[in-house]
């Protein structure tokens, strides 16, 4: 147990949709990571938020967004939803100096 | 762009120690060499990290070549929980510390 929680587990929903993933990083970690696993793109980096911040953003399309909130948990939330964004989605945390990350479990999401 | 270059795929037999080469080329001065696997089913999991000297924990030991081109992951005695995909990611020293996965080493353990 990573010590970092996401939630829903799995998620269906249909083209044109709107999902929000949520993750709730290790007690006192700041930085919070977002990535997306596909088995055509492999595990990609899509943003991440330290303390509330935006702070650096990877492949992450204008149709995605996220926030961190200030009790630190942070929300995914996808729009407009294609039958490419099926994936698994991983939320990571990490301490203020970087070093390790924590990885949740993910959130499958399944557009059909 | 991973910038980092693994063997696709390793066996190993039960017990015996697994060396995971890495290569990474390129590398500047201040990245990291950090090694997360990933079990079937499940999110990646860090394993070791390393700057410039060799590295041990209680899960391997990171031998990391002096010109720094180049890295070992090292399991003691591979298990079969250790069956995973192993990557070998460089990591910037400062600002975002985001991970840029490539396609990692599947190892398979022969019981």
């Amino acid at each position: 147990d990573s010590g970092v929680t996401q939630t829903p587990k799995h998620l269906i929903t249909a083209t044109g949709q709107r999902v929000t993933l949520r993750c709730s990083p290790r007690s006192g970690d700041l930085s919070v990571y977002w990535y997306q696993q596909s088995l055509d793109q492999g595990l990609q980096f899509l943003i991440q938020y330290y303390n509330g911040e935006e702070r650096a953003k990877g492949n992450i399309l204008e149709r995605f967004s996220a926030q961190q909130f200030p009790d630190l948990h942070s929300e995914l939330n996808l729009s407009s939803l294609e039958l490419g964004d099926s994936a698994l989605y991983f939320c990571a945390s990490s301490g203020p100096r970087g070093g390790e990350q924590y990885f949740g479990p993910g959130t499958r999401l399944t557009v059909t | 762009d991973a910038k980092t270059t693994q063997p696709n795929s390793m066996e190993s037999n039960e017990e015996e120690p697994v060396h995971l080469p890495c290569n990474h080329s390129t590398i500047s001065g201040t990245d990291y060499i950090h090694w997360y696997r990933q079990l079937p089913s499940q999110g990646p999991e860090y394993v070791i990290h390393g700057l410039t000297s060799n590295v041990n924990n209680r899960m391997a030991s990171l031998a990391i070549a002096e010109d720094r081109k180049s890295s070992t992951l090292i399991l003691h005695r591979a298990t079969l929980r250790d069956a995973a995909v192993y990557y070998c990611i460089r990591r910037g020293g400062a600002g975002s510390y985001q991970l840029t996965f490539g396609k990692g080493t599947k190892l398979s353990v022969i019981p």
